[in-house]
């Protein structure tokens, strides 16, 4: 079946622009991951879904970072008034559940966002 | 403050075995180790996971002491296509909310 799919692959835009990233789950996972990889860095983990529901957002960067899941399946990741700062590849992953590192994540290809 | 530590880089020459280690002082109890590997341009993939002793799969071993406070993933006669960057995964509360990805080790083997 499908894997994880996110669009756009590249997206380049101004300085204090919004953008929006979607994430398409594999089917039938429940469980639903936002990551921000920076260039030479690690994964920085910074929401995750059960269903609809982010019961912790306490890792998203600044309250210019917001998530949302509807129907249990898509996802999209918003950041406001976009920095140079949050430059980096975006990646989401989904799994069956949510049961911690316990559970297989399976990562989309990533969305490489520039801001200029 | 959570974290982890591994080694940045590390280089390897084909057929020989690579121990890349993963240091973690307070993980949550009740949770597993994860590994993953990540080639360029793609998201990192699945490699193992243990909870404690020794776990072996087709591609890797993972080794977790009693204390649970380091693992080491051993990647067995590596090839070059194994050259990619190396993660772990834990998780620093019982609630499995804050997971910690380690910054990576870059494994570079050569022919």
């Amino acid at each position: 079946g499908a894997g994880v799919s996110q669009s756009p692959s590249n997206k380049v835009t101004e300085k204090g622009k919004d953008v929006e990233l979607r994430c398409d789950p594999i089917s039938g996972h429940t469980a639903l991951y936002w990551y921000r990889q920076s260039l030479g860095q690690g994964l920085e983990f910074l929401i995750y879904f059960q269903g609809n529901s982010a019961p912790d957002k306490s890792g998203l960067p600044s309250d210019r970072f917001s998530a949302e899941r509807t129907g249990g399946s898509v996802s999209t990741l918003t950041i406001q008034r976009t920095q140079q700062e949050d430059s980096a590849v975006y990646l989401c992953a989904s799994s069956l559940a949510y049961l911690g590192p316990q559970e297989t994540q399976y990562f989309g290809p990533g969305t490489r966002l520039l801001v200029l | 403050l959570a974290k982890t530590t591994q080694p940045i880089s590390m280089d390897s020459y084909e057929g020989q075995e690579v121990n890349i280690t993963c240091s973690h002082n307070n993980i949550a109890t009740n949770d597993y180790i994860t590994w993953y590997q990540q080639f360029p341009s793609q998201g990192p993939r699945f490699i193992i996971q243990g909870y404690k002793t020794k776990v072996t799969n087709e591609v890797a071993s993972l080794f977790i002491p009693a204390d649970r406070k380091s693992s080491t993933l051993s990647l067995p006669r590596v090839s070059l296509s194994d050259t990619a960057v190396y993660y772990c995964l834990v998780a620093f509360n019982q609630a499995g909310t804050a997971l910690i990805f380690g910054k990576g080790t870059t494994l570079s083997v050569s022919s």
